[in-house]
């Protein structure tokens, strides 16, 4: 079974630019969660998708950053306009269960450097 | 949300038995123990969880006091890939579904 999977590894990109990060979960998990930890920081959530439907966004830092679920499967997170505190690495992650999902499979993250 | 506290880091050497542990005093009725690992420039990894008493799988053990109050990791004879973060985590059933991830414990295994 294939795990979590996101897309690009690594992005460096200027500020004021724009950059997608994909992520793909496990094929049947309803949930999916976007989570960063910029340099130095801990892991902080930004949100969670329930099939199409964002489910909780509190996370999201402000409305430069934007992600969708189109459809249920696969999430974009866009970055637009990229500033330099935006860089980080992004994680993405997937469970089935709603209730009481503690075990959630974490994808490799994706790197993102602002310069 | 209570909050945990653990070492920042700690060495052992392989073949030891390494425990880990997360003071959580105000921890709530609903909170689960729950741990993660995280390899470098990997993402987080659940290996167990648990409420009370003890907890045993393939990779770790949880031990548990009846005041949950605290909760301590067993890794058993570890091996050079254990060295990773590992995370104490209190997700609480019936609220929402972020992880809350503080800063972890650093475990380097030396050979």
């Amino acid at each position: 079974e294939a795990g979590v999977t996101q897309f690009p590894s690594h992005s460096v990109i200027e500020k004021g630019q724009t950059v997608t990060l994909r992520c793909d979960p496990i094929s049947g998990h309803d949930n999916l969660y976007w989570y960063r930890r910029v340099m130095g920081k801990e892991i902080k959530f930004l949100l969670h998708f329930v099939k199409e439907s964002k489910q909780d966004e509190s996370g999201m830092p402000n409305n430069r950053f934007l992600a969708e679920r189109t459809g249920g499967t696969y999430s974009t997170l866009k970055v637009q306009p990229a500033e330099l505190e935006d860089s980080g690495v992004y994680f993405c992650a997937s469970s089935a269960r709603l209730a009481g999902a503690y075990e959630q499979y974490f994808g490799p993250g994706t790197r993102l450097t602002v310069t | 949300l209570a909050k945990t506290t653990q070492p920042i880091s700690m060495d052992s050497y392989e073949g030891q038995e390494v425990n880990i542990t997360c003071s959580h005093n105000n921890i709530a009725t609903n909170d689960y123990i729950t741990w993660y690992q995280q390899f470098p420039s990997q993402g987080p990894r659940f290996i167990i969880q648990g409420y009370k008493t003890k907890v045993t799988n393939e990779v770790a053990s949880l031990f548990i006091p009846a005041d949950r109050k605290s909760s301590t990791l067993s890794l058993p004879r570890v091996s050079l890939s254990d060295t990773a973060v590992y995370y104490c985590l209190l997700p609480r059933t019936g609220g929402n579904n972020r992880l809350a991830f503080g800063k972890g414990n650093q475990v380097v295994v030396i050979p």
